[in-house]
């Protein structure tokens, strides 16, 4: 079955840098990357997602980035805000009808100002 | 749209009791997931459920757990003989057609005593 490994575990960066969050998953038939963010005691909210035939997209401040040869997938976030710091998750599913979302651990975000 | 709604958003047992969480998908979806997300861990998927079936519940431990989604109602996931182990946060996520995007619930934080 599938699994995810995402780097770092925690991230620490000043307000208006960037960060970037790294996820690698083991299953070739895997063609559904979605990335969720979860604020403390809150339900994980969908970011972005990227499907396996697009190589880049790009939502204001957050995009992500799929290379499907090396199995590996990034979110990036440019110009960092406080409002930013949360937990951020990846997962991976081939998308087929009812198939389960496979997560990472999770990368831990904190923009200080 | 209210979104997906779980209940209760807090549960305390106390060990042997049974916990029964509910959840409510968002209008319209009729595919369900439960997952449970221990602390500081990510999300692990338990089962999936349509009206009426279950689809795969290859994440559901074996024994004390069940889950159903009736024709009329919320999704259910009962968990019988609660252990202290059993305490995490259970979230439920809908989707429209049951592949891709999947819609969180707020969650029930169950504490076993």
């Amino acid at each position: 079955g599938e699994n995810v490994e995402q780097h770092p575990s925690t991230l620490s960066v000043q307000e208006g840098d960037s960060a970037v969050i790294k996820c690698t998953y083991s299953d070739s038939a895997s063609n559904y990357f979605p990335w969720y963010k979860q604020e403390l005691g809150k339900r994980p909210q969908l970011i972005i997602d990227i499907r396996s035939n697009v190589g880049e997209k790009k939502d204001q401040r957050i995009a992500v980035t799929l290379n499907k040869t090396a199995k590996h997938f990034s979110l990036h976030i440019t110009e960092t805000q406080p409002e930013d710091s949360a937990v951020y998750f990846c997962a991976a599913t081939p998308n087929q009808a009812g198939t389960a979302l496979i997560f990472g651990k999770g990368t831990t975000l904190s923009v200080s100002s | 749209n209210a979104g997906v709604m779980q209940n209760p958003r807090h549960l305390v047992r106390r060990r042997g009791q049974e916990a029964r969480l509910r959840c409510s998908p968002m209008k319209g979806h009729s595919h369900v997931y439960w997952y449970r997300q221990l602390p500081e861990e990510g999300l692990k998927f338990m089962v999936y459920l349509q009206k009426e079936n279950i689809i795969d519940e290859s994440g559901m431990p074996k024994e004390r757990f069940s889950a159903e989604f009736p024709k009329e109602g919320p999704s259910i996931l009962r968990i019988q003989q609660v252990v202290r182990g059993d305490s995490a946060a259970y979230f439920c996520a809908s989707s429209p057609d049951g592949g891709g995007i999947q819609y969180f619930g707020a969650g029930t934080r169950l504490s076993v005593l």
